[in-house]
């Protein structure tokens, strides 16, 4: 069973545009969301984070949004470049565990 | 400060061999979680310990295991190696209080033949 799903796979993106990412979660438990970015031949890196009782956080060109009716959450990349190119992985973890439950992940490309 | 370090970054192994793969968390941490990442599954949860004791553990069989040791550096062991155990490994470390503080190593990328 999939706890976290992601989409798209894949995601090709001009420079200067945004990007959109998308996660849905089954678990209401979940209460904390981060996002993390992933280069190859590295570990993925946190990107950015939130909890539920925020509906959006934004830090630099990366927001994230929260929507927990819908246990939907979005990752936008603004003014998308060239070095953001690297697959991104949205996850989310319930209080009292130190795990993550991970999507897919979306391998993001900025085209010049 | 130093990152996670994992070695080796890099191992070939045949059918039904055994393998170690070792991690060293930042200092001071004191959690290390384990995951394997594939194109098709993604990355999953292997197991987590914390003070020398496992306290979290995913759906993989008892092939895969692994320890802490009193500097909390881990070391996980994958017995009876299979062609789908060919993953990269990536271990994470944190204070153990909660996942925000989680740091992934670069990962040892794992190949059965």
């Amino acid at each position: 069973q999939q706890q976290v799903k992601q989409s798209p796979q894949s995601l090709i993106v001009q420079k200067g545009g945004i990007s959109i990412i998308n996660c849905a979660y089954e678990n209401t438990a979940f209460d904390y969301f981060p996002w993390y970015q992933q280069f190859p031949g590295k570990g993925p890196a946190l990107l950015i984070a939130i909890r539920p009782d925020v509906s959006e956080k934004k830090e630099g060109r990366f927001t994230i949004s929260f929507n927990k009716s819908a246990k939907q959450f979005s990752l936008h990349i603004m003014d998308s470049q060239p070095g953001d190119s690297a697959t991104y992985f949205c996850a989310a973890s319930r209080s009292g565990y130190s795990t993550l439950t991970f999507g897919k992940g979306t391998m993001l490309l900025v085209s010049p | 400060k130093a990152g996670v370090t994992q070695t080796p970054r890099y191992l070939i192994k045949t059918r039904g061999q055994q393998v170690t793969l070792s991690c060293s968390p930042i200092s001071g941490h004191r959690s290390v979680s384990w995951y394997q990442q594939t194109p098709g599954q993604g990355l999953q949860f292997l197991f987590e310990y914390f003070s020398e004791t496992q306290r979290n553990k995913g759906n993989f069989p008892g092939r895969f295991s692994g320890r802490q040791f009193s500097n909390s550096r881990s070391e996980m062991n994958v017995s009876t190696l299979e062609l789908g155990d060919s993953a990269l490994y990536l271990c994470a470390s944190s204070t153990g209080q909660q996942v925000a503080g989680y740091t992934f190593g670069s990962g040892t990328r794992l190949t059965v033949v």
